[in-house]
Order: C-alpha cells, then sequence, then structure tokens
C-alpha cells in the first residue's frame, strides 16, 4: 500500500504566474484535502473534494481551485500568484466523505516560492 | 482569529520525563479533537484523538485530556524520548454538512533532551 505521494518538492514562481501542484492519494481513499502551511503557522484548510466533487471550502479565494480524478490524483491550481502564496502546500488523502478521524494522511508537502 | 491556540512555541524536555503540551480553543462547537507530530521534510501524522463527548483518551505513552468547560485540551507523553522531538500540532473538527473544516493551531517545537 502506498503512502501519499507530491509533487513537486520544491518551486519557485514570479508573481501573477500561474501554478499546479499535484498529490497522489492512498489507494482506495476517495476524499482529498488541501492544506497551505505558511512559516510559522499551523495548515490552513483551503478545500476538500470527495469523488470528484468540492465537499467544502476555507476562507481562501476563487484563484485557488482543485480538481480531483478517477484515480485518486489530485491538482491545486493557484492563479495570479502573490507574495504570501509563499508556504508549504500539504494534501492529506482519507476513506469516507468528510471524514476527520485517523483515516486522514498527508503527503510530505510541495514548498512554493513566490518572488 | 485563531480558534484554536497552542500559546507555546517550544518545549523542552529531559528524556524520561513528561513532556506536557497544551492547546486552548475558542468555538465550543468544535465536536472532536486531534494531535499530529510533524518531522521535517515529512507531511503530519496522526498521533490521537478525542471526542468532545470525552475528557480523556490514552494510547500508549500518549494521553489527551479534554476540559470542555474551560477550553482546553493537553496532550501527555510519558516517559518522553528523544524519538518524540518533533513539532506537534492541534486540529479541532467543526462538522457542518459540506463545510467540514480541520482547523490546526500554530504548533508546538517539543525537543526532548538525552
Amino acid at each position: 500500500e502506498t503512502g501519499v505521494t507530491q509533487s513537486p518538492t520544491h518551486l519557485i514562481k514570479t508573481r501573477g504566474q500561474q501554478v499546479t501542484l499535484r498529490c497522489s492519494s492512498q489507494s482506495g481513499h476517495n476524499t482529498v484535502s488541501w492544506y497551505q502551511q505558511a512559516l510559522g503557522q499551523g495548515p490552513q484548510f483551503i478545500f476538500q473534494y470527495y469523488r470528484e466533487e468540492e465537499n467544502g471550502r476555507g476562507n481562501f479565494p476563487p484563484r485557488f481551485s482543485g480538481l480531483q480524478f478517477p484515480n485518486y490524483s489530485s491538482e491545486l491550481n493557484v492563479n495570479a500568484l502573490e507574495l504570501d502564496d509563499s508556504a508549504l502546500y500539504l494534501c492529506a488523502s482519507s476513506l469516507a466523505g468528510g471524514g476527520w478521524d485517523n483515516e486522514q494522511f498527508f503527503g510530505p508537502g510541495t514548498r512554493l516560492t513566490v518572488l | 482569529d485563531q480558534q484554536v491556540k497552542q500559546n507555546s512555541p517550544s518545549l523542552s524536555v529531559q528524556e524520561g520525563r513528561i513532556s506536557i503540551l497544551n492547546c486552548d480553543y475558542t468555538n465550543s462547537m468544535f465536536d472532536y479533537f486531534l494531535w499530529y507530530k510533524k518531522y521535517p521534510a515529512e507531511g503530519p501524522t496522526f498521533l490521537i484523538s478525542i471526542s468532545s463527548i470525552k475528557d480523556k483518551n490514552e494510547d500508549g505513552r500518549f494521553t489527551v485530556f479534554l476540559n470542555k468547560s474551560a477550553k482546553h485540551l493537553s496532550l501527555h507523553i510519558v516517559p518522553s524520548q528523544p524519538g518524540d522531538s518533533a513539532v506537534y500540532f492541534c486540529a479541532a473538527v467543526l462538522y457542518g454538512g459540506a463545510t467540514n473544516k480541520l482547523i490546526f493551531g500554530t504548533g508546538t517545537l517539543l525537543a526532548v533532551q538525552p
């Protein structure tokens, strides 16, 4: 059973650009959540996808969007990058829609730097 | 507005002693609480959880206590081991139909000295 993987590990972009981050969920999981962890802060919930549909969203603007695919992989897209978007982006997968118990498994994250 | 607070950014403990990590929250509607541990370059890993209907949950060396009236929970690690050195996040769950959220605190860096 493979764990949650994310790519790329690190990424550098400039302000105004667009970025796509990728996540491969643990096999059999049908729910994926994305988090932003700024330096010195805890992870902040961006949104969750369940069976390819958005199933909850945090306080992030619409330029943060996502996709979930039938093969359990997912993407986080950020348009019009701002300096404050620099952070570690984490995805977490779980089985069941909206479940928040100990079945959430996190990937190692993608470190995004916006210059 | 920080709904989950971990007021101690860091904690240093001697090996074999007890580590106590604290967490406060402001929203009385939170239903479920979790602790995660995070090593550098890795994602957070689930450690232990507690439902709002309980006041204690124990798993080996780890015990979580919940005081709902004080809106406070704590994680006790006994005995502490050098391998426990990591950042510990407290998180709370707010159930709301399609808008369930997991809300994290800012984390406490635990250093267990050999």
